[in-house]
């Protein structure tokens, strides 16, 4: 089972700042198998990116990402207030979906 | 627009069953995946199962396999999770999510709350 393990744990920044969060898998992944999600207290995930550096539908452009191999990195230009969550890359591999600890983005 | 909405969630003791349901409007249900994924309190996301948009094929997370059951009804655009002998491990908010752009997760229900506790 490939294990994702996502740096920092916590990132403290201020509106306005460049955020820059980490994603590194066990093995090899395929880039086409990576997806970041954005979840708020009591919210539903929502999804951010698939294909490691595609947008969903409606998500603005400050998000992105990028990424291959074993490491991937979703950067959020300039956080706004809306931006403050934690934050989750997924990769799938072998019929199985798995899931990083995630990563807080809080305001500093 | 895509609506998914959970039911079923309750309270229950180790060693009971329960059966979650999730109900799908917005979309042409019978053409897409779907799967659960659940979140314990205060922790992270954890894919439990997943089921073809024909209920041909069904993929467990290793934690689930042969406790849980994934199950859909087309004709009623409702998604089934049979969870059997639960324990504490199984305490958490249960979330069904529409398959997208593979293998991707693009919608997702509100949850419900499903709480094992003596």
């Amino acid at each position: 089972e490939i294990v994702l393990t996502q740096s920092p744990g916590t990132l403290s920044l201020s509106p306005g700042e460049r955020a820059t969060l980490s994603c590194r898998a066990s093995q090899s992944v395929s880039s086409t198998y990576l997806a970041w999600y954005q979840q708020k207290p009591g919210q539903a995930p929502r999804l951010l990116i698939y294909g490691a550096s595609s947008r969903a539908t409606g998500i603005p452009d400050r998000f992105s990402g990028s990424g291959s191999g074993t490491d991937f990195t979703l950067t959020i230009s300039r956080l706004e207030s809306e931006d403050f969550a934690v934050y989750y890359c997924q990769q799938y591999g072998s019929s199985q979906w798995t899931f990083g600890q995630g990563t807080k983005v809080e305001i500093k | 627009q895509v609506q998914l909405v959970e039911s079923g969630g309750d309270m229950v003791q180790p060693g009971e069953s329960l059966r979650l349901s999730c109900a799908a409007s917005g979309f042409t249900f019978n053409t897409y995946g779907m799967h659960w994924v659940r979140q314990a309190p205060g922790r992270g996301l954890e894919w439990v199962a997943f089921i073809y948009y024909d209920g041909g094929n069904k993929y467990y997370a290793d934690s689930v396999k042969g406790q849980f059951t994934i199950s859909r009804d087309n004709s009623r655009n409702t998604l089934y999770l049979q969870m059997n002998s639960l324990t504490a491990e199984d305490t958490a908010v249960y979330y069904c999510a529409k398959a997208g752009r593979w293998p991707s997760f693009d919608y997702w229900g509100q949850g419900t709350l499903v709480t094992v506790s003596s």
